[in-house]
C-alpha cells in the first residue's frame, strides 16, 4: 500500500533560518504530492502540490520538488517567520483524489523570534 | 474563509452513547466527502469515503457498524459514532474535493470527541 514518511518534530528554528522538512513516499502508481499546513485552531490548508516528476510546487516562499528517482518531496523555505509556526503534513493522492489522501505523521514547526 | 465546516467542534459524551458529527461544504456541492481520524502525534488516517446517494466505502479495519456515515445531501455528510467507548476519543476531520481539482481537498476544522 501507499505510505508517506516525514521527519518528526518538533522542529525549532530561529526566525530567518533555512527550513527543510524531509518527506519520502511509497506508492504503487504515479501519485500527486502535497504539503498541507495546519495552523493552531484551524483546519488543514493546502500549501503546495506537484503532480508529476520534476515539478516544483511553491507558495508563500515554500517550495518542494517532486523527485521520482528518490521518491521524495522535501519542503524548503529560505527564511522562516514566526507566522510559519504550524504543523506541516506531507501527503499523496492517487486516482485523482477519488480515494482520499495518504498522510505522513506531520511535523510541528516552531519558529522563535 | 472556511469552505468546509464541522459541527460540533468539541463534544464530550458518556460511554455507551452515540454522537453525531456533521460536515458541510459551503457554497459548493460535494458528491464525495472523506472522513479522517487523527491520533496524537500520528498522521491523519482515512476512515471512509462518504458517497452521496450510495453507501459509504470504509477503509480496512474500520467498523462500519460503529462509525455510521450518511451523505444526506450534496452539501452534508454525517458521521455517527455509535456506542462510544473511551478508545473512540480522537480528533475527527472531514474533507471535500475542491470543485474542478479533485486531487485537492478542502478540510474541515475538525471535531474533538472525548468519551468518558
Amino acid at each position: 500500500g501507499n505510505s508517506v514518511t516525514q521527519m518528526e518534530g518538533p522542529v525549532t528554528l530561529s526566525e530567518e533560518a533555512f527550513l527543510t522538512i524531509n518527506c519520502t513516499y511509497t506508492a504503487t502508481g504515479y501519485p500527486s504530492l502535497f504539503w498541507y499546513v495546519q495552523y493552531p485552531g484551524e483546519g488543514l490548508q493546502l500549501l503546495l502540490k506537484a503532480t508529476k516528476a520534476d515539478d516544483k510546487g511553491s507558495n508563500k516562499g515554500f517550495e518542494a520538488t517532486y523527485r521520482k528517482e528518490t521518491t521524495s518531496f522535501h519542503l524548503e523555505k529560505g527564511s522562516v517567520q514566526v507566522s510559519d509556526s504550524a504543523v506541516y503534513f506531507c501527503a499523496l493522492s492517487e486516482s485523482g483524489g477519488a480515494d482520499g489522501l495518504t498522510f505522513g505523521k506531520g511535523t510541528h514547526l516552531i519558529i522563535q523570534p | 474563509g472556511a469552505v468546509v465546516s464541522q459541527h460540533p467542534s468539541r463534544v464530550i459524551c458518556k460511554s455507551g452513547t452515540s454522537v453525531k458529527i456533521e460536515c458541510r461544504s459551503l457554497d459548493f456541492q460535494a458528491t464525495t466527502m472523506f472522513w479522517y481520524r487523527q491520533f496524537p502525534k500520528k498522521s491523519l488516517m482515512l476512515m471512509a469515503t462518504s458517497n452521496e446517494g450510495s453507501k459509504a466505502t470504509y477503509e480496512q479495519g474500520v467498523e462500519k457498524d460503529k462509525f455510521l456515515i450518511n451523505h444526506a445531501s450534496l452539501t452534508l455528510s454525517t458521521l455517527t459514532v455509535t456506542s462510544a467507548h473511551p478508545e473512540d476519543s480522537s480528533f475527527y476531520i472531514c474533507s471535500a474535493p475542491r470543485p474542478g481539482l479533485s486531487d485537492e481537498q478542502y478540510f474541515g476544522p475538525g471535531t474533538r470527541l472525548t468519551v468518558t
